[in-house]
């Protein structure tokens, strides 16, 4: 079993839809979480990171944290076509911990 | 948070010859990562590069075949060697800390012929 599982889609939604994604993991002593997007043939953009549980919000990005439930999401309101690309989950569990990534999830946002 | 400039962007190599790759950054950082990509994949760490000392590999990964150099505090170097098609992956680095995040350069596409 892998420490972070992540669905690998692809997730296919209208432009102005809300795209709700998300990582569930094993590893109890994970305590930062990042979300990354990367498009194709460029390296990963880091668009939200978060401390132990709880919501974080930045313009029309939301991630949340359940550490009870070993589970992340990143939710992205009114999404654009622009959106559409490969949205990673990483975490760790310290401050220089190792990165580990999920399997990312391909989008398609459709005009 | 920093800027990273990656070298070369991309490149195809022959089976058995070595490529470097190379990232700077616009500030000084303590630690460097470097990552792999294999196709249709996620990122597997290869190695922590602090400078004054040995990198630290992970499992899986050698010092013979990713020789990696950090001469100073805002540039890396990560060799791979003895080059087959199995290597055709992307390579990033990366900088930062899990408190804040971490930002990856703009990848080397490595194609292995």
């Amino acid at each position: 079993q892998k420490e972070v599982e992540q669905d690998p889609g692809p997730l296919s939604v209208p432009e102005g839809a809300i795209v709700s994604l998300n990582c569930t993991y094993s590893n109890s002593a994970f305590q930062y979480f990042m979300w990354y997007r990367q498009y194709s043939r460029k390296g990963p953009e880091l668009l939200m990171y978060t401390y132990s549980s709880g919501n974080k919000e930045d313009g029309r990005f939301t991630a949340q944290v359940d550490k009870s439930s070993k589970y992340i999401s990143l939710f992205i309101r009114d999404s654009q076509p622009s959106d559409s690309a490969t949205y990673l989950c990483a975490m760790s569990p310290d401050s220089w911990g190792k990165l580990q990534f999920g399997a990312g999830t391909q989008v398609v946002v459709t005009p | 948070s920093a800027v990273i400039s990656q070298k070369p962007s991309r490149d195809i190599c022959q089976r058995g010859t070595s490529l470097t790759i190379q990232c700077q950054v616009d500030s000084q950082v303590t630690m460097m990562f470097w990552y792999r990509q294999q196709p249709g994949q996620s990122l597997t760490l290869i190695a922590t590069a602090n400078q004054g000392s040995e990198a630290t590999y992970e499992s899986g990964f050698v010092i013979d075949k990713f020789p990696i150099s950090r001469p100073n505090l805002t540039f890396s170097t990560l060799t791979v060697s003895n080059l087959s098609p199995e290597d055709s992956s992307i390579y990033l680095c990366s900088v930062g800390d899990s408190r804040h995040g971490y930002t990856f350069g703009s990848g080397t596409r490595l194609t292995v012929v």
